[in-house]
């Protein structure tokens, strides 16, 4: 079946720096990704959708240019955080639109920041 | 606006027991309808899904879910659980917008 690759699993990072993470559909071509986040014994809040070779499409209150998204081919799009603060700590997920009409999910990433 | 409410935040059953989950949604357009399960310290993965057609919906793992417009529901069922099936659940609309997640512990 469609496999979703996240990388990294766990990052830890300084405050004020800058962490991607990287989402890979590794056996099928994603035109569309998506990017969550989960808090702590909340649900997913889909932050953005991520389109190849278009920018990607925020929701309301996600700051496009806090949590920067590139998706630069069929099987890559990444997340950027920008000058990361403690409060961006959180679990980061994506997932893609596989060829099966199905949406396939990464195995997320741990952010904490420091 | 969109929401998707699951009513049981913890549930704890025994093994062979049935199971019920609710959820109920509120979306002003064509919904698709999925229940997504997370297993600890896996990531999420598709249970069923709904997009029209025969409102009873069957999915892995013996489960299923019916979709009920009138009450704008679409609750998760299966008649005899697993221990293995100690999981969170989410119920979503339309691949966007996901329950708070029900956190099923099956006893042995």
């Amino acid at each position: 079946g469609a496999v979703v690759s996240q990388h990294p699993s766990r990052v830890i990072c300084k405050s004020g720096t800058s962490v991607k993470i990287e989402c890979r559909s590794l056996d099928f071509q994603a035109t569309t990704m998506f990017w969550y986040r989960q808090f702590p014994k909340k649900s997913l809040m889909l932050m953005a959708t991520s389109n190849e070779g278009s920018k990607a499409t925020y929701e309301q209150g996600v700051e496009k240019d806090k949590f920067l998204i590139n998706h630069a081919s069929l099987t890559l799009s990444t997340l950027t955080v920008t000058s990361a603060h403690p409060e961006d700590s959180s679990f980061y997920i994506c997932s893609a639109l596989d060829r099966g009409g199905g949406y396939t999910f990464g195995s997320g990433t741990r952010l904490t920041v420091v | 606006a969109q929401s998707v409410s699951q009513h049981n935040h913890h549930v704890i059953l025994s093994e062979a027991a049935s199971l019920e989950l609710g959820c109920n949604y509120s979306y002003g357009g064509t919904v698709n309808l999925f229940w997504y399960v997370q297993y600890p310290g896996q990531h999420l993965q598709l249970l069923l899904k709904y997009f029209s057609g025969d409102p009873l919906v069957k999915g892995i793992k013996g489960f299923e879910a019916e979709f009920i417009k009138s009450k704008f529901s679409f609750n998760l069922r299966k008649p005899s659980v697993q221990w293995s099936d100690t999981a969170e659940y989410f119920c979503a609309v339309i691949q966007f917008y996901f329950g708070t997640g029900t956190s099923l512990t099956v006893i042995p």
